[in-house]
């Protein structure tokens, strides 16, 4: 059973960077076959993906977060991680890291999500 | 970009009864939709993928239909636990989105 824990500050302040880290156990990210994902929610709302990454070190971005997200990939600690520049308190919201194996494939493995809160 | 859009955005209704909600996409997605359902405080849940198939574990009331760019999710009887969030997905060109949500309400 794959499982997915995101881990990372729950409040960030303005201008700065949000940095997360998500640790999968039960799989390997560098077995391949799958991307690995960040999404949010912010709070009420529904779901905006933010980009994703392949175990290689390819990532694929949301257009709309591009210029300030960043998604890397560390095979041997079995972890990925997401960080989003220049925050406001518009990035508050639920980040969830997620599995899926590619295009036309659905979303299998979600984590838990964590809140982050950008205020000063 | 493919848009999909939700209906209705809430739906109230009582268990036992039968509910129907919708998923439309801006352009075809073949039949590669997905389900999930969302419960407070938790993360999504996959229900349904490739538009018809349901995932582990989901019991036989869930189904879904569709193809192209219209699809539905139907919950045949409902039982107190189904009363959440439900969000359709796609994933095509590298990207992917999701419908804004309906709110399945007890009446």
């Amino acid at each position: 059973q794959v499982q997915l824990q995101e881990s990372g500050p729950g409040l960030v302040k303005p201008s700065q960077t949000l940095s997360l880290t998500c640790t999968v156990s039960g799989g390997s990210i560098s077995s391949g076959g799958y991307y690995w994902s960040w999404i949010r929610q912010h709070p009420g709302k529904g779901l905006e993906w933010i980009g994703y990454i392949y175990y290689s070190g390819s990532t694929y971005y949301n257009p709309s977060l591009k210029s300030r997200v960043t998604i890397s990939v560390d095979t041997s600690k079995n972890q990925f991680s997401l960080k989003l520049s220049s925050v406001t308190a518009a990035d508050t919201a639920v980040y969830y890291c997620a599995r899926d194996g590619g295009d036309g494939y659905p979303i299998d493995y979600w984590g838990q999500g964590t809140l982050v809160t950008v205020s000063s | 970009e493919i848009v999909l859009t939700q209906s209705p955005a809430t739906l109230s209704l009582s268990p036992g009864e039968r509910a129907t909600l919708s998923c439309r996409a801006s352009q075809s997605v073949s039949s590669y939709l997905a389900w999930y359902q969302q419960k407070p405080g938790q993360a999504p849940r996959l229900l349904i993928y490739d538009a018809s198939n349901r995932a582990t574990g989901i019991p036989a009331r869930f189904s879904g239909s569709g193809s192209g760019t219209d699809f539905t999710l139907t919950i045949s009887s409902l039982e107190p636990e189904d009363f959440a969030v439900y969000y359709c997905q796609q994933r095509s060109n590298w990207r992917y989105t999701f419908g804004q949500g309906t709110k399945l309400e007890i009446k």
